[in-house]
């Protein structure tokens, strides 16, 4: 199993506020890295595949990118609904994908 | 619309089993995997295994191998997981979720069915 490693574990910040988060994988995995956002007691929702391309209905707000090892997730211009936790997950391995830890996105 | 349904909660003594459902609608069952992960304190957001519905072949993630099965049944496009000699450490929301290709990532999702496994 491939290790994801997100930084930071938690964040804090504004409405209208840029935020990054970064995602590493132990070895390199292509594109193959996706993004997803989770609020409490749903399922996640993807935002990004393929490490750069937007999944239909996400708003353009949300952007990412990356290539091999090292792969970032950008949130500009924070709005309440984007405070939730994030998760990258690598499927160059697929089906047997992992993903990161998770990076739980607060109000400042 | 696609949509996944999935059963209700569920609570466990240690060694007992567990079945999951997860009803798909909006979509041809055929043309997709079915992934299973599971979000566990311990270990966050696992995938454990997945089934193959063309075919009804399924493999699962070595650390539950032995005590996962999965099927379907197209005539009610219901697809079950089971899992047996369940611990503590199981306990947690499993997720049923599509995935689609060619970029291998899960576009949707079941609700999440609660497993609690306590003595």
């Amino acid at each position: 199993e491939i290790q994801m490693t997100q930084s930071p574990s938690s964040l804090s910040a504004s409405i209208g506020d840029r935020v990054t988060i970064t995602c590493r994988a132990a070895q390199g995995i292509d594109n193959f890295l996706n993004w997803y956002q989770q609020k409490p007691g749903k399922a996640p929702k993807v935002l990004i595949y393929a490490t750069s391309r937007l999944q239909s209905g996400v708003p353009s707000r949300f952007s990412a990118s990356g290539s091999g090892t090292d792969f970032t997730l950008t949130i500009s211009n924070l709005q309440p609904e984007d405070f939730a936790t994030y998760y990258c997950q690598q499927s160059y391995t697929t089906p047997h994908s992992s993903f990161g830890q998770g990076t739980k996105l607060e109000i400042k | 619309q696609v949509q996944l349904v999935q059963s209700g909660a569920e609570v466990k003594r240690p060694g007992a089993s567990v079945q999951i459902s997860c009803k798909a609608s909006g979509y041809t069952l055929t043309s997709f995997l079915m992934h299973w992960v599971r979000q566990t304190p311990g270990h966050g957001l696992e995938w454990i295994g997945m089934i193959i519905p063309s075919s009804g072949s399924s493999m699962s993630a070595p650390n539950v191998q032995g005590r996962l099965t999965m099927n379907w049944d197209p005539s009610t496009r219901t697809f079950y997981m089971d899992m047996n000699s369940l611990t503590s450490a199981d306990s947690g929301v499993y997720f049923c979720a599509r995935l689609t290709a060619p970029w291998h990532f899960y576009d949707f999702w079941g609700q999440g069915t609660p497993v609690t496994v306590s003595s």
